[in-house]
């Protein structure tokens, strides 16, 4: 069946730094993927999305590209902020209502 | 504001109590799903609802009954509560390829 799997956390950096958090998956289609932010006390939100091989997401200064040779989507971001301090889950959806969604990765962004 | 609505927000039950945890989406969204965030386990499909009158199991439906008699609503249905079942729970909703919007999330502890 379809599967996520993230890097395991928690990631530390000081603001400015380079993210990069890992995401691999497996399906058996061509899923649509997806990382979604979840702050404190709330519900995850939608960061970016990817619906095909070699699309870039982007959104807030995070890209992710859709690798399907690698079957990764990796999440980076240039500069991170103390906001970005939060849960980060990546997900893929097939041609199903079946999302599957990564066990999530903690950051924490210190100034 | 337009979004998916989860009540209550906090809840604790006794061992064997039965309760509903309500979830409406003003946004006409044909697909609703529940999902269980547990510590390390990222979120769980529990029910999803692919339109009214239609649901189907996820990975971990036992202990958990869902309806959708209209597409606003969809309730979950704790039927005999068990300590296993302390979790945070979460409605979401979505059109087609679309990503999920999620409610707040109702945390659940049964003692």
């Amino acid at each position: 069946g379809n599967s996520v799997t993230q890097m395991e956390g928690p990631v530390t950096l000081s603001e400015e730094a380079f993210l990069t958090i890992n995401c691999t998956y497996t399906a058996t289609g061509y899923p649509s993927l997806f990382w979604y932010v979840q702050y404190p006390g709330e519900g995850l939100q939608l960061l970016l999305k990817a619906t095909k091989a070699d699309d870039k997401g982007s959104n807030k200064g995070f890209e992710a590209t859709y690798r399907k040779e690698t079957t990764s989507f990796h999440l980076e971001k240039g500069s991170v902020q103390v906001s970005d301090s939060a849960v980060y889950f990546c997900a893929l959806s097939d041609a199903g209502n079946d999302m599957r969604f990564g066990a999530g990765t903690r950051l924490t962004v210190k100034p | 504001n337009a979004g998916v609505t989860q009540t209550p927000k906090f809840q604790v039950l006794k061992t064997g109590q039965s309760m509903t945890l309500q979830c409406a989406q003003d946004m006409n969204h044909e697909y609703m799903s529940w999902y269980r965030q547990d510590p390390g386990m990222g979120l769980r499909l529990i029910h999803y609802s692919v339109g009214a009158g239609i649901t189907d199991q996820g990975e971990v439906p036992n202990g958990y009954n869902v309806s959708r008699s209209t597409t606003e609503d969809f309730p979950l249905r704790l039927l005999s509560a068990a300590p296993s079942q302390t979790s945070v729970y979460f409605c979401a909703s979505r059109q087609g390829a679309h990503g999920y919007t999620f409610g707040s999330g109702t945390r659940l502890t049964v003692v």
